[in-house]
C-alpha cells in the first residue's frame, strides 16, 4: 500500500511568492496534518484536517492557509514568502483525527530566497 | 504551555552499547506519547508508542520506553545498540486531542 505522498519533494521560491504543497494521505485515512520542520528543529504543528474541516490550527500567521478535499487529500499555502519559512513541510495522515499515531510523508523542502 | 523537551541534541556510542535518550514533557494532564525515528533520507517512522496500561513499551528493533508520570518523562532505551540504528530521534506528545508537540529530536550516531 502506499503511504503519505506528498509533492513537490524540492522548491525554490522568492521573497513575496505563493506556494502550494500537496498531500495524498494513505488509503482509508480522513485525517490530514501539517507540520513545519525547521534545520536543527522537531516538526511543528500548523493544521489538521479531518473530514473536509479544520480541526486545529498552530501557532502560525495568517498567511498559511490550508484545504482539505472529498477525497482527503490537502493543499498547504503559503502567501507572501519569508526567508523564515524556508524548512521541510511534512504532511501526516492518520484514521481518525483524534486517536492513534500519525504517519508521515517524506515532505516538501522549501528554499526562500 | 505544553511542551516536550529532549535532553540530548547529539549522541555517540559504539556497537553494542547501551541507550537511553531523555524525554520530558511539561503537561498535568492525560497524554499520549510517541517516539519517532528518522533514518538519513527517510521520513519519519513510529517506534513506540505508549496511550494508556503497561508503563513499560516495547516497539519495534529492540526498543523500549518507560513512561514514568511522577518525573513527567518518557525515556528510550536499547540495551545493545547497532550501526544501523545511526538516525535522528523525536519524543512526541498529544496533550490534546488534535495536536502534537515534537522535541528538538537527538542525533545518534553509532559507531561500528
Amino acid at each position: 500500500d502506499a503511504g503519505v505522498t506528498q509533492s513537490p519533494t524540492h522548491l525554490i521560491k522568492t521573497r513575496g511568492q505563493q506556494v502550494t504543497l500537496r498531500c495524498s494521505p494513505i488509503s482509508g485515512h480522513k485525517s490530514v496534518s501539517w507540520y513545519q520542520q525547521v534545520l536543527g528543529q522537531g516538526p511543528q504543528f500548523i493544521f489538521q484536517y479531518y473530514e473536509k474541516e479544520e480541526r486545529g490550527r498552530g501557532n502560525f500567521p495568517d498567511r498559511f492557509s490550508a484545504r482539505q478535499f472529498p477525497n482527503y487529500s490537502s493543499e498547504l499555502n503559503v502567501n507572501a514568502l519569508l526567508l523564515g519559512d524556508s524548512a521541510l513541510y511534512l504532511c501526516a495522515s492518520s484514521l481518525t483525527g483524534t486517536t492513534g499515531e500519525l504517519f508521515f510523508g517524506e515532505g516538501s523542502r522549501l528554499t526562500v530566497l | 504551555a505544553q511542551s516536550v523537551s529532549q535532553h540530548n541534541h547529539h549522541v555517540i556510542l559504539s556497537e553494542a552499547a547501551s541507550l537511553e535518550l531523555g524525554c520530558n514533557y511539561s503537561y498535568g494532564g492525560t497524554v499520549n506519547l510517541f517516539w519517532y525515528v528518522q533514518y538519513p533520507g527517510q521520513h519519519l517512522q513510529l517506534l513506540l508508542k505508549y496511550f494508556s496500561g503497561d508503563p513499560l513499551v516495547k516497539g519495534i528493533k529492540g526498543f523500549e520506553a518507560e513512561f514514568i508520570k511522577s518525573k513527567f518523562s518518557f525515556n528510550l532505551r536499547k540495551p545493545s545498540v547497532q550501526w544501523s540504528d545511526t538516525a535522528e530521534y523525536f519524543c512526541a506528545c498529544r496533550f490534546s486531542f488534535n495536536k502534537f508537540y515534537f522535541g528538538s529530536g537527538t542525533k545518534l550516531n553509532v559507531k561500528p
